[in-house]
């Protein structure tokens, strides 16, 4: 069974510049999350989403970041602009519905 | 809000040591319960989950964890590490209407040979 797949692997950007991340799930898993993993701390929900559609955003910052499942697949993370506090790995995961997650390899974002 | 505790940042040990990380969770209703594990270099991987039962479950690796509902815990043991088991430890929780993670931040196993 193939895994979360997600890249690119390693991004370093300039602050204000934009960046995008791309995820694709294990084929016939509804649920997909965004968690933001910054240095020595664990992954913080960005957003869940259930098919094409929303579950949790409520730690999503709205201003600069944002996400899109179209399709109920692939999904999409933007930031724009990004900050040096951006720094981190995005991670993406996804599930059956009330199930364990599966989690891909994550990008490394470096804001310099 | 649901929050996840771990009370080790970092745990040293010599092979054959016994191990057990802390886990408290902050939480009123029915959880799910995940100890996850992440190699160097490796994706966050499952180690054990608890659902509901036998509060005592079985990992991969020869990990086990126990609930215990009265303390709010969700401790990960095993009696006996090997220098591959050195790794990050993240104890997460969600609740049965299917929430998302809430992760802890971690604790960082190093074992020696």
């Amino acid at each position: 069974e193939a895994g979360v797949a997600q890249s690119p692997r390693y991004k370093i950007i300039e602050k204000r510049q934009s960046v995008a991340f791309w995820c694709n799930p294990i084929s016939g898993h509804a649920t997909l999350y965004w968690y933001q993993q910054i240095l020595g701390q664990g992954p913080k929900l960005l957003i869940q989403f259930q098919n094409n559609g929303v579950v949790d955003d409520s730690q999503l910052p709205k201003d600069r970041f944002s996400a899109e499942r179209l399709k109920g697949v692939d999904s999409t993370l933007k930031i724009q602009p990004a900050k040096l506090e951006d720094s981190a790995v995005y991670l993406c995961a996804s599930s059956l519905r009330n199930t364990e997650a599966f989690f891909g390899q994550g990008t490394r974002l470096t804001v310099v | 809000a649901q929050s996840v505790s771990q009370h080790n940042h970092h745990v040293i040990l010599s092979e054959a040591a016994s191990l057990e990380l802390g886990c408290n969770y902050s939480y009123g209703g029915t959880v799910n319960l995940f100890w996850y594990v992440q190699y160097p270099g490796q994706h966050l991987q499952l180690l054990l989950k608890y659902f509901s039962g036998d509060p005592l479950v079985k990992g991969i690796k020869g990990f086990e964890a126990e609930f215990i509902k009265s303390k709010f815990s969700f401790n990960l043991r095993k009696p006996s590490v090997q220098w591959s088991d050195t790794a990050e430890y993240f104890c997460a929780v969600s609740n049965q209407a299917g929430t998302a993670l809430i992760f802890g931040k971690g604790t960082t196993l190093s074992v020696s040979s």
